[in-house]
């Protein structure tokens, strides 16, 4: 079965600094996608690629995938404090699928 | 657009009973599916539902159903519990312009005592 293997598992940064959170799987990955969650709640979608390669972006947050499909990256520039709660990558392993699988999840702490 | 909302969102109940949650999906959304989230095991995926077939399954005792009607709100029942099947529920759902994009809803925080 596909597993996702998220480093680091827990972040602690200053306010303002640049961080990036990986993402990798030994299989190829058919639609990455990346969350935030506030413990005990629901998911935040944050953006899902399907194309090797690409690159997708929003406000300070940037993710991209590799052109092989086995590791993607989460990029933070200028870290806020509303940055702050767990990161999750999930990927499906059949190309369509609704049926995704996660990493264990990043925690990420931003320091005022 | 109103989000993915999922009832009740706090349930305590004890073992051996069996209890139902239900998500509404976005509107317009025709897949829903569900995940467990526990603190040893992580996200895992239940069962996904499409046009009120289940159309994919994950690795689950049969105590863990679900069902979805013809609005594309689903329903998950879980019967006979036990002590660890203590976790949060997320249902989440997709098929809009982007169609694989999965939204989740705030789930269920379930607790058997």
């Amino acid at each position: 079965s596909q597993e996702l293997e998220q480093s680091p598992q827990s972040l602690i940064v200053q306010e303002g600094k640049n961080l990036t959170i990986n993402c990798t799987s030994s299989k190829t990955l058919y639609g990455l996608y990346w969350y935030k969650q506030k413990y005990g709640e629901g998911l935040i979608f944050l953006m899902m690629l399907q194309k090797g390669g690409e690159e997708k972006s929003h406000e300070k947050i940037t993710a991209k995938l590799d052109e092989k499909k086995q590791q993607s990256s989460l990029h933070i520039t200028a870290s806020q404090p509303s940055h702050a709660g767990i990161y999750l990558c999930g990927a499906s392993p059949l190309q369509g699928a609704q049926k995704l699988v996660f990493g264990q999840g990043t925690r990420l702490t931003i320091n005022p | 657009k109103a989000g993915v909302t999922q009832t009740p969102r706090y349930l305590i109940k004890t073992r051996g009973q069996q209890v139902t949650l239900s998500c509404s999906p976005i509107s317009g959304h025709r897949s829903v599916s569900w995940y467990q989230q526990t603190p040893g095991q992580g996200l895992q995926f239940l069962f996904e539902y499409f046009s009120e077939t289940q159309r994919n399954k994950g690795n689950f005792p049969g105590r863990f159903s679900g069902r979805q009607f013809s609005n594309s709100r689903s329903e998950m029942n879980v019967s006979t519990l036990e002590l660890g099947d203590s976790a949060l529920y997320l249902c989440a759902s997709s098929g809009g312009r982007s169609i694989y994009e999965q939204y989740f809803g705030p789930g269920t925080r379930l607790t058997v005592t």
